[in-house]
């Protein structure tokens, strides 16, 4: 596609209630990262694939929190058992190269917890 | 390991310059620059990869002092649209974000 796409773009869910987020990046692109970022907050590294395979998930806060890329392509954040403190707007990236290139960020999907 | 940005905010009148700056405590391998409007996603302006680099284009350039773990954004004759927040982010392995610089440029 022309940019990078994620869904949903909004998303309320009960707290205890479990969450799927999903991102669809520029076709071709091999890196792909998600993000978290809290208001007035510069956005906070979770994890990255190159390809299929997850090289880097040191940023995922808790083991509430899972992603995939089975196909090297589109993504999903899973957030189980969601908390108030998950409430964010997290935000997927993807770029042609592990390094030496800039990153095209989707618009992102704000999650409340209720 | 978060780079450091200053200044957190600044107020421009149209036309008027700005110099935001980033640093890290640690070496750092390449610095990414991007602008986020208000609700939407971090849009690149630019990378640079080596120390010494520079870039730019329109009125907006950048530096890269690789010795001094810096690097600088310049931004000349500030338009409008320029108002948002910057952030640099410094690679070491994964981007890693500074907390942002809010500008806003009045007319």
């Amino acid at each position: 596609g022309a940019g990078v796409s994620q869904s949903p773009r909004y998303k309320v869910a009960k707290r205890g209630q479990d969450v799927a987020l999903r991102c669809d990046p520029i076709s071709g692109h091999v890196s792909l990262f998600w993000y978290q970022q809290a208001l007035g907050q510069g956005p906070e590294f979770l994890t990255y694939f190159q390809n299929e395979a997850q090289l880097d998930k040191s940023g995922l806060p808790s083991d509430r929190f899972f992603a995939e890329r089975p196909e090297g392509s589109v993504s999903t954040l899973k957030i189980q058992r969601t908390q108030q403190e998950d409430s964010a707007v997290y935000l997927c990236a993807s770029s042609p190269g592990p390094a030496d290139y800039g990153y095209t960020f989707g618009s992102g999907t704000r999650l409340t917890v209720v | 390991q978060q780079p450091v940005q200053s200044p957190q905010a600044v107020i421009l009148r149209e036309g008027e310059d700005a110099v935001i700056n980033c640093s890290s405590s640690k070496a750092l391998y390449s610095v990414h620059w991007y602008r986020q409007k208000h609700g939407e996603a971090p849009v690149f302006l630019m990378i640079l990869l080596k120390g010494g680099e520079q870039k730019g284009h329109d009125k907006i350039s950048a530096s890269f002092n690789e010795k001094k773990q810096q690097s600088s954004l310049y931004l000349t004759a500030s338009q409008l649209s320029y108002s948002g927040t910057y952030f640099c982010g410094t690679t070491g392995g994964k981007l890693i974000f500074g907390q942002g610089t809010e500008l806003s440029v009045k007319p």
